[in-house]
């Protein structure tokens, strides 16, 4: 049972290029959730998406920033015009669809990650 | 402040050690997360509880709901240990959104 699949690894990009994050959920998950971490800071959220829905998007910044969750393929985040500060690891995480009603939440599954570096 | 606080933030153990690690929150939540951060970056999700205890392996998590605490514990611990331990928590009113606290870098030495 392969685990949240996050592609490329690693990934170089020159200021204002377009960086896509790739993302495959565990199998039988609906739920995806795409967070950041900046060098020397802790992880903060971005979005969380179900299957062609984006549920809260709080966390994104209100520019240059967007993801998608088709109902087929991967999870894609995109940035466009990349500059210096995106430079980061980007984490997916996946989680089960919950049982209508159902209150508790889903332990989430995490990818390795996509580490981005901007020239 | 941040809602989500740990302590301490770097701590240095000899192998074979109890080890705890500490999670304070401000803020109601639903439930709350221990994951491990290895060197390489990668992050496993070790706990999720609401209430009680969770025990797997070496790996003892524990929550007070009342008291906005929870702590991990490892008994006799081993170089392999050695990463970040992040705390997460499912606020009551923030959804799916999880919210992490600044990690514990745990150095285990032979």
């Amino acid at each position: 049972n392969a685990g949240v699949m996050q592609n490329p690894r690693h990934l170089v990009r020159r200021r204002g290029q377009e960086a896509r994050l790739r993302c495959s959920p565990m199998k039988g998950h609906s739920h995806v959730y795409w967070y950041r971490q900046l060098p020397e800071e802790g992880l903060k959220f971005m979005v969380y998406l179900q299957k062609e829905n984006i549920i809260d998007e709080s966390g994104m910044p209100k520019e240059r920033f967007s993801a998608e969750f088709p109902k087929e393929g991967p999870s894609i985040l995109r940035i466009q015009q990349v500059v210096r500060g995106d430079s980061a690891a980007y984490f997916c995480a996946s989680s089960p669809l919950q049982p209508p009603g159902h209150a508790a939440k889903n332990i989430q599954y995490f990818g390795a990650g996509t580490r981005l570096s901007v020239l | 402040k941040n809602e989500v606080e740990q302590s301490p933030q770097n701590l240095t153990a000899q192998e074979e050690e109890f080890i705890t690690i500490n999670c304070s929150y401000s803020v109601g939540i639903s439930a709350l997360h221990w994951l491990q951060q290895h060197p390489g970056g990668g992050i496993v999700s070790l706990f999720m509880l609401s209430s009680g205890k969770k025990k797997h392996g070496r790996l003892i998590a524990t929550i007070n709901i009342q008291e906005k605490h929870s702590s991990l514990h490892i008994t006799a611990s081993h170089p392999r240990d050695s990463a970040v331990y992040i705390c997460a928590v499912y606020g009551e009113t923030s959804g799916s959104r999880l919210t992490f606290g600044e990690g514990t870098q745990l150095t285990v030495n032979p």
